[in-house]
């Protein structure tokens, strides 16, 4: 069983600029969760998808989207990136919608300057 | 609104003694709690959650609706259970609202 992956590990930006961060899901699940989390913070709530389709979203303004693809895999898209962006971005992956039962990546680490 | 607050950033014992984590929540809905644990340079990851009532590592957590709380316990604490802990809330469709965490060290 081939556990959550995401890429790139890290990646330095600068402001303004747009960022794509992927996540390979758990073999099985088909919902992917979007975390952002920043230094010292608990992961805060970006948005889920399921069977590739939005299916929630927390506080996070429009230049924050995202896709599912039909394996399941799943890409967020940040674009316009200001200073307050910079943070660790963790995917979680699950077999079901619903579940707080969730399955991390290691993150990725976006730093913008 | 979801809110969960976890009052200790930090949190020192001596192995074998007892350790407790607090966390309490705020949500109009019928709750579904969960800890997730940080080990040192590993991802995030389940240890337990309240509908299963089960014992994972020796913790438990008991969910007080009436307190809001679903404070993490552990009789003896061990030294591999240094680690981060985040508390956190999960909505229907599966939304978790975390804690900002405690850091549990656990001293020989």
């Amino acid at each position: 069983e081939t556990g959550v992956t995401q890429s790139p590990t890290h990646l330095i930006k600068t402001r303004g600029q747009q960022v794509t961060l992927r996540c390979s899901s758990q073999s099985g699940h088909n919902t992917v969760s979007w975390y952002q989390q920043a230094l010292g913070q608990g992961p805060q709530f970006i948005f889920q998808y399921y069977r590739e389709e939005e299916n929630g979203r927390g506080n996070f303004p429009p230049r924050f989207s995202g896709l599912q693809f039909p394996n399941y895999s799943s890409e967020l898209n940040v674009n316009a990136l200001e200073l307050d962006d910079s943070a660790l971005y963790l995917c979680a992956s699950s077999l079901e919608t619903g579940t707080g039962e969730q399955y991390f990546g290691p993150g990725t680490r976006l730093t913008v300057t | 609104a979801q809110r969960v607050t976890q009052p200790e950033k930090l949190l020192s014992v001596f192995k074998g003694a007892p350790v407790e984590l607090k966390c309490n929540y705020s949500y109009s809905g019928s709750p579904e709690l969960f800890w997730y644990v940080q080990y040192s340079r590993q991802r995030l990851q389940l240890l337990l959650r309240h509908i299963s009532r089960e014992s994972i590592k020796g913790f438990t957590a008991d969910l007080n609706k009436g307190e809001t709380s679903f404070h993490l316990k552990k009789p003896f604490a061990q030294e591999e259970d240094s680690a981060m802990y985040y508390c956190a809330l999960g909505t229907s469709y599966g939304k978790l609202t975390f804690g900002q965490g405690t850091i549990l060290t656990v001293h020989p």
